[in-house]
């Protein structure tokens, strides 16, 4: 199966400036994550979706990043302004809701190759 | 809300058997996963416990004690490709839906 596809992979701007990375998640997966990454640190949750329905975007800062997922398939994270705290990798990855058997086996999450992001 | 805690580093040689932990606190829990993340790289999907015990898969085996709120992935027979950032990351359900959070990973060094 193809994987998950993220753009741009780089992507170079000043503070104050805007913008835009898409995820395109692997065929039929309900569920699309944007997570961040900060050089050292791992991955944190941005924001959730289960199919066009956002689950959690509690750590979403709202005054400068949206995030949204037409028709429950591809995905765009939008940041204006940047600041210089937002340098990291953007990482979209995606699940299925189940894998099957008697239990939930916990979907493991399909990453993409993400997005670094250096905010100048 | 949810917390996990892992070492920053571990060094050891090829061929040798490591083992790196994972505490977490949690509401909710589900179960624990494995992700391994080479430099510049995604992070890639290892394994998942959502019993107590282990699991094997290979060189990789995790380990997941619900009771203690731990958790071990064991790395055995080491490859200098085995350099890279292990996390693990807890699954815990809130609002009905299953969400994922991330510990801060431990650096695995693999020297020959």
């Amino acid at each position: 199966e193809a994987g998950v596809a993220q753009s741009p992979r780089y992507k170079i701007i000043e503070k104050r400036q805007s913008v835009a990375f898409w995820c395109n998640p692997i065929s039929g997966h309900a569920t699309l994550y944007w997570y961040q990454q900060i050089l050292g640190q791992g991955p944190k949750l941005l924001i959730q979706f289960q199919n066009n329905g956002v689950v959690d975007d509690s750590q979403l800062p709202k005054d400068r990043f949206s995030a949204e997922r037409l028709k429950g398939v591809d995905s765009t994270l939008k940041i204006q302004p940047a600041k210089l705290e937002d340098s990291a990798v953007y990482l979209c990855a995606s699940s299925s809701t189940y894998s099957g058997g008697l239990l939930p086996l916990g979907s493991p999450l399909h990453f993409g190759n993400g997005t670094r992001l250096t905010v100048t | 809300g949810q917390s996990l805690e892992q070492p920053s580093e571990v060094t050891a040689v090829e061929g040798a058997i490591v083992q790196m932990n994972c505490t977490y606190q949690t509401s909710g829990f589900y179960g624990l996963s494995w992700y391994q993340q080479h430099d510049g790289g995604a992070p890639t999907f290892l394994s998942y416990n959502a019993l107590d015990g282990l699991e094997e898969t290979g060189r990789f085996s995790s380990f997941l004690s619900r009771s203690d709120s731990y958790g071990y992935l064991l790395l055995q027979e080491l490859q200098m490709k085995d350099s890279a950032s292990y996390f693990c990351a807890v699954r815990y359900v809130n609002t009905g839906f299953q969400k994922l959070v991330f510990g801060t990973g431990t650096r695995l060094l693999v020297s020959p």
